[in-house]
């Protein structure tokens, strides 16, 4: 089956510059994430969606980041205006139900984003 | 909030070495935990995942992971690497919502493993 699918794969903008990332979850997965990951650090949990709906986005920076999920399938990430911290790789994941705490997530390539 | 601690960044060894890297998180209530890995140039993928039942998980390439509840602590374990087992690895644990919706996973900060070949 297509694994999760994500564009573009680098980035580099200006700081206060906008950007914004796509990701195509696997077919019939109703749960799909973005994750931020910094350089040496885990990935962190942006937003969270289960279908078209949020179900948590408490870290993400709602001043100046912003998510949606059209249709319950695409979806993008949008970074408005970036600062020089948002330097990390954005990933995002599907997984095919509704319990998170308990499916297995599959991850996309990521997109690397680099803010001069 | 829940919390996960992987004690080692950087790992080097040599071929047919074992390894065991260690992951402690904060919330002592009933968890799933799991292990992902991502191999150079590749996705961040799935290694193994404990629900419930035998405290020792088996995985794939060789890996496990045993679960003690007493200690918070979830350690993979393999007996003897390979260069192919040179990746970064990264324990995940659930912190609950409101709702089993609302579960979210925590990573750890991951451990980068070298194998000499």
């Amino acid at each position: 089956e297509a694994g999760v699918a994500q564009s573009p794969r680098y980035k580099i903008i200006e700081k206060r510059q906008s950007v914004a990332f796509w990701c195509n979850p696997i077919s019939g997965h109703a749960t799909l994430y973005w994750y931020q990951q910094i350089l040496g650090q885990g990935p962190k949990l942006l937003i969270q969606f289960q279908n078209n709906g949020v179900v948590d986005d408490s870290q993400l920076p709602k001043d100046r980041f912003s998510a949606e999920r059209l249709k319950g399938v695409d979806s993008t990430l949008k970074i408005q205006p970036a600062k020089l911290e948002d330097s990390a790789v954005y990933l995002c994941a599907s997984s095919l139900g509704a319990a998170p705490s308990q499916e297995t997530q599959y991850f996309g390539p990521g997109t690397r984003l680099l803010v001069l | 909030a829940q919390s996960v601690s992987q004690h080692n960044h950087h790992v080097i060894l040599s071929e047919a070495a074992s390894l065991e890297l260690g992951c402690n998180y904060s919330y002592g209530g009933t968890v799933n935990l799991f292990w992902y890995v991502q191999y150079p140039g590749q996705h961040l993928q799935l290694l193994l995942k404990y629900f419930s039942g035998d405290p020792l998980v088996k995985g794939i390439k060789g890996f496990e992971a045993e679960f003690i509840k007493s200690k918070f602590s979830f350690n993979l374990r393999k007996p003897s690497v390979q260069w192919s087992d040179t990746a970064e690895y990264f324990c995940a644990v659930p912190t609950f919502g409101i709702k089993a919706a609302g579960n979210k996973l925590t990573f750890g900060g991951g451990t980068r493993v070298l194998v000499k070949p």
